[in-house]
């Protein structure tokens, strides 16, 4: 158990639909991520919030968004869902956001779009 | 931009065997940080070793242990003693030194591990 809490564990949703992903960062981790593991872009970084603040971007759709709220969980809203949106949900969590700090991810959402 | 490469989809181990995984990444800095990561097939991700590349030493946690080639930016995984809950996909992973702390990861290595 890494510590990092994320609800819910499955959804399955229709295309078109709006969808919210929760995570709670490990005790003491003021950093979260949000990873998307899908079958045909394999695990790819979207975004990093620290301490509230946006950290860093990746490759995250202009449909998704997330923020950190002020007692550090945070919130990946994925809205007009499309089949290609189904795919395995990570957030992760680490001390702080500086390079190279360990990150450590939760069990993950599986979200199937249908 | 940094991109790493897992050229073995999958590999095979005879149980207490040791067995090598491989890693190559592709960066134009000097400075950075590498992982591997286990995914076993409840799909959490679990953090296995991690190398500074500021380091010359490899890294060793109990049976796992790295070769660091910098010149040749490879990152290989050798496990020791393979058991059978050692039989997940391993991922690699770059993490640059910049704002931030992002993840880029491989494909994937599926690991078997043969009783």
């Amino acid at each position: 158990d890494s510590g990092v809490t994320q609800t819910p564990k499955h959804l399955i949703t229709a295309t078109g639909q709006r969808v919210t992903l929760r995570c709670s960062p490990r005790s003491g981790d003021l950093s979260v991520y949000w990873y998307q593991q899908s079958l045909d872009q394999g695990l790819q970084f979207l975004i990093q919030y620290y301490n509230g603040e946006e950290r860093a971007k990746g490759n995250i759709l202009e449909r998704f968004s997330a923020q950190q709220f002020p007692d550090l969980h945070s919130e990946l809203n994925l809205s007009s869902l499309e089949l290609g949106d189904s795919a395995l949900y990570f957030c992760a969590s680490s001390v702080s956001g500086t390079s190279g700090n360990t990150i450590y991810f939760g069990e993950g959402s599986w979200l199937t779009v249908v | 931009a940094q991109t790493v490469t897992q050229s073995q989809p999958e590999m095979s181990v005879q149980e207490a065997e040791t067995v090598t995984l491989s890693c190559t990444y592709d960066t134009s800095e000097s400075d950075y940080y590498l992982f591997w990561y286990k995914q076993p097939p409840s799909r959490q991700m679990i953090l296995v070793i991690r190398q500074e590349a500021y380091k010359q030493q490899n890294a060793t946690e109990n049976r796992f242990s790295v070769n660091f080639q910098k010149a040749a930016k490879s990152f290989s995984l050798k496990i020791s003693d393979s058991q059978l809950g050692d039989a997940a996909m391993y991922f690699c992973a770059y993490s640059p030194m910049e704002y931030g702390n992002k993840l880029v990861f491989g494909a994937g290595t599926i690991l078997r591990v043969k009783s």
